[in-house]
């Protein structure tokens, strides 16, 4: 079936490093890409979305492209903020099913001054 | 803010009790989704509304029942509650409900089952 795998956290960088998350995933087609991110003690926000192969989401700094070919949905950041720290959702629509989201488990990200 | 409400913020309730969850989505959103968020689980999808009637069905128990009234506004009822029900329970919503469309995400309900 349709899943969603990203690397394990929690992933600890000081301020102004380069963030890498990264993201594969298994579904039949072409999925909806997305990347939610989740701040302490509030809901999901998307953070950016990429619905065709070869697409890049940005937003806030953060971007990711669609490889079709490799499957994947890396975010990167090339200088992160304390601000930052959170707990990152990478995550498909399958196109068999426009209803549902399926997350990967989420990567705790902690940035220190 | 995403314009998505939910009552209550924390939930505390004993096992085999019966709790409903509240729900309204954006102005103008047809579309609620129903999430569970645990530690062993992950984020899972539970059901999806469109405009009162359901849409589609994911990983929800047969204990759990949800319902989305003529003013959009949803509802997730959860019964006979076990200790593993404790979890974050997220409502989403989205304008129709299309292919690759954005869910808006609200605070979440934290129940805890004792």
């Amino acid at each position: 079936g349709d899943s969603v795998t990203q690397m394990e956290g929690p992933v600890t960088l000081s301020e102004e490093a380069f963030l890498t998350i990264n993201c594969t995933y298994t579904a039949t087609g072409y999925p909806s890409l997305f990347w939610y991110v989740q701040y302490p003690g509030e809901g999901l926000q998307l953070l950016l979305k990429a619905t065709k192969a070869d697409d890049k989401g940005s937003n806030k700094g953060f971007e990711a492209t669609y490889r079709k070919e490799t499957t994947s949905f890396h975010l990167e950041k090339g200088s992160v903020q304390v601000s930052d720290s959170a707990v990152y959702f990478c995550a498909l629509s399958p196109p068999s099913s426009a209803s549902k989201i399926i997350f990967g488990s989420g990567t705790r990200l902690s940035i220190r001054p | 803010d995403s314009g998505v409400t939910q009552t209550p913020k924390h939930l505390i309730t004993a096992t085999g009790q019966r709790v409903t969850l509240r729900c309204s989505p954006r102005s103008g959103d047809l579309s609620v989704y129903w999430y569970q968020q645990s530690l062993d689980q992950g984020l899972q999808f539970l059901i999806h509304y469109y405009n009162g009637e359901e849409r589609a069905k994911g990983n929800i128990l047969e204990r759990f029942s949800a319902q989305q009234f003529p003013d959009l506004h949803s509802e997730l009822n959860l019964s006979s509650l076990e200790l593993g029900d404790s979890a974050l329970y997220f409502c989403a919503s989205s304008v129709v409900g299309g292919r690759g469309e954005t869910q808006y995400f609200g605070p979440g309900t934290r129940l805890l089952v004792l």
